[in-house]
């Protein structure tokens, strides 16, 4: 079955510099990756997505990019700001099969 | 809006009661789903209700059951709980799942329940 492995589990940053995450998948049938963001209480916000059919989204200080080859994609956050402090995680999608599976999260850290 | 609210915030049973966590969107969504998650862990699928009809049950113990009244609403009725289902309960909603239509799977989440079984 479809397997996504997420790293680092913890990443720390000075505020102001960048922070990238990376998600692998192993079943090319994956067609949707979203990233949510999780802060301590809270359940996960989707803070952004990209299907297989786009190599890049951005929003604001946020960009996902995928690379369908190598079976990756990657988060980052530009300009870090303290509030950017969370649990994220990514997750996939298999192209019939609606579930998400979810890589194991990355603690990001905001250092001031 | 995509908000998903969910009922109560906390909540503390001991292993002989029986509650109910609520959860409600108005979105339109004809799908909804029930979530389990422990510490530091990413979120465990449960149940996954399309168009009021259970459609996916991942060998849930029975001492969970969920239903799911109308296409705004998703209970899951807990009884003779253990310990170890202590854990963040959290519901989301897609607008479908078997569509296929692009964006129809965007599952949006709750703020979840934190359940304690003492």
């Amino acid at each position: 079955g479809e397997n996504v492995e997420q790293h680092p589990s913890t990443l720390s940053v000075q505020e102001g510099d960048s922070a990238v995450i990376k998600c692998t998948y192993s079943d090319s049938a994956s067609n949707y990756f979203p990233w949510y963001k999780q802060e301590l209480g809270k359940g996960p916000q989707l803070i952004i997505d990209i299907r297989s059919n786009v190599g890049e989204k951005k929003d604001q200080r946020i960009a996902v990019t995928l690379n369908k080859t190598a079976k990756h994609f990657s988060l980052h956050i530009t300009e870090t700001q303290p509030e950017d402090s969370a649990v994220y995680f990514c997750a996939a999608t298999l192209r019939w099969n609606y579930q998400l599976i979810w890589g194991a999260g990355t603690k990001l850290i905001i250092k001031p | 809006d995509t908000e998903v609210t969910q009922t109560p915030k906390h909540l503390v049973m001991g292993m002989t009661n029986k509650k109910s966590l609520k959860c409600e969107q108005h979105m339109g969504h004809r799908a909804m789903y029930w979530y389990k998650q422990k510490a530091k862990k990413p979120p465990e699928l449960m149940f996954v209700y399309s168009y009021e009809k259970l459609s996916i049950n991942e060998s849930v113990p029975s001492r969970f059951s969920p239903e799911c009244p109308n296409s705004s609403l998703l209970n899951l009725h807990l009884h003779a709980l253990q310990p170890e289902d202590s854990a963040l309960y959290l519901c989301a909603s897609s607008q479908d799942r078997a569509s296929g239509r692009m964006g129809t799977d965007t599952q949006y989440f709750g703020p979840g329940t934190r359940l304690t079984v003492l």
